[in-house]
Parts: C-alpha cells; sequence; structure tokens
C-alpha cells in the first residue's frame, strides 16, 4: 500500500477555497485515491475518491495529474464546521480481496472566523 | 450505506482489567475493521474480521492483546486484555458497505485506563 505526504496542518478563514494537497509517488497502477474527514469523536467520514483527472461531487472535489503521484482535495468556501482532520489514502482496492484502510498523518484544517 | 453501533462509547477502567467493546451493523457485511487512535494521532488498524474464520491482525498487534470474535455478519467484538494506561485509545469499529465505494465507520470508544 502506497505511502501518503499531506501537510500537518492548514488554516483558513470562513469563504474561502481551500486546497489540500497529498504526494503518494509510490501509487500503483490499480490503486485509487481518497479522501476522509473525521471532526472529533467522531469515525472517520468518506468524503471523494478518484483514480485520474477530476472528481467532483456535493462536497468536494478531487483533481488528479497525469502521473497520479499527487492528488489536491479542493473544498470551495468552507465555514467553520469544515474544521476536521483530513486524510489521504491510496491502494484502497473496493471490491476486491483486501479492504483495509490505511491512514497517514491527516492535515488538521483549521477555518477561522 | 451502512450504520454502525458501537458499545460502550466510553469507559475508565483499572489496570490489569479486559473490556469489551461491541460493533454492531444494521445490515450484513463481509469484513468488518478494527482500529485504534491515540491521542492526538492518526487511526492504526489492529485486525480485520472476517465471518467464520479467525481475525487476521496487523504487525504489532496480537490476538492474546485483543481477541476478536465475529458470531455472525453484522456483529462483532473486540476484547482489550489486561490493559494498561498505554491501551488508553479509542477504538473505532468499521466497515465497508455493500455495493459502496466507501468505508463507514462507528463513533468509536474512548477507554481510559487509570
Amino acid at each position: 500500500l502506497a505511502k501518503t505526504t499531506q501537510p500537518i496542518s492548514m488554516d483558513s478563514y470562513e469563504g474561502q477555497e481551500v486546497n489540500i494537497t497529498c504526494s503518494h509517488n509510490n501509487i500503483a497502477t490499480n490503486d485509487y485515491i481518497t479522501w476522509y474527514q473525521q471532526f472529533p469523536s467522531q469515525g472517520p467520514r468518506f468524503i471523494i475518491q478518484g483514480y485520474k483527472t477530476k472528481v467532483t461531487n456535493e462536497v468536494a472535489s478531487l483533481f488528479i495529474p497525469a502521473d497520479r503521484k499527487s492528488s489536491t482535495l479542493s473544498l470551495p468556501r468552507v465555514s467553520l464546521s469544515d474544521t476536521a482532520v483530513y486524510y489521504c489514502l491510496v491502494g484502497v482496492q473496493y471490491g476486491g480481496a483486501t479492504n483495509k484502510l490505511i491512514f497517514g498523518t491527516g492535515t488538521l484544517l483549521a477555518v477561522q472566523p | 450505506s451502512a450504520v454502525i453501533s458501537q458499545k460502550p462509547s466510553r469507559d475508565i477502567c483499572q489496570r490489569g482489567t479486559s473490556l469489551t467493546i461491541q460493533c454492531q451493523v444494521d445490515s450484513q457485511v463481509t469484513m468488518m475493521f478494527w482500529y485504534r487512535q491515540q491521542p492526538g494521532q492518526s487511526l492504526t488498524l489492529i485486525a480485520t474480521a472476517n465471518q467464520g474464520s479467525e481475525a487476521t491482525y496487523e504487525s504489532g498487534f496480537v490476538i492474546d492483546k485483543f481477541p476478536i470474535s465475529r458470531p455472525n455478519l453484522t456483529f462483532s467484538t473486540l476484547t482489550v486484555s489486561n490493559m494498561s494506561p498505554e491501551d488508553s485509545s479509542i477504538y473505532l469499529c468499521s466497515v465497508e458497505g455493500v455495493g459502496d465505494t466507501e468505508a463507514f465507520f462507528g463513533q468509536g470508544t474512548r477507554l481510559t485506563v487509570v
């Protein structure tokens, strides 16, 4: 399973767009890139998953360059409630024989008014 | 999707004792996962629990310390045995929803060992 590297923390203000970049130089051909969000005293929650190019849902966008060695989670117009830890994971093969998640350090996003 | 209930939500235990954490899912799932999250840290996978077979433990975790049961497709337990203060953590249960591309987590059990 590929190792990921993310910034330990980021600060932002309400209404701004936040981009969190994750490096995964050893990503394998079959690996997907998945992001989870964790609030204090809660379990992680799925945000978005992608393989290449761009994926968008109602919560976020995920940008993946052609070489797939990095990815960027984009949160549009953050609010105070977006303050959380964001985890980037690669190597999750849903539907395969092994679906365990290996978490990296995560990025603590602090949104201020 | 899957809804996961963990019990207890928190507990304070004496060192040397054991605590069993229950994880109940509202749908049948093939695999269930147990994680540990130490204070201020990321999640670490303890083991994968399949129904009808022994759990598969990750490096650094052993069955004697963290015995796991998986009696059916909706339920699992994790026991933290012979506890020490170093076992103070949040323990989380996780499953993958059938047909989904995401994993679902319980709220966690916050364990404090004194």
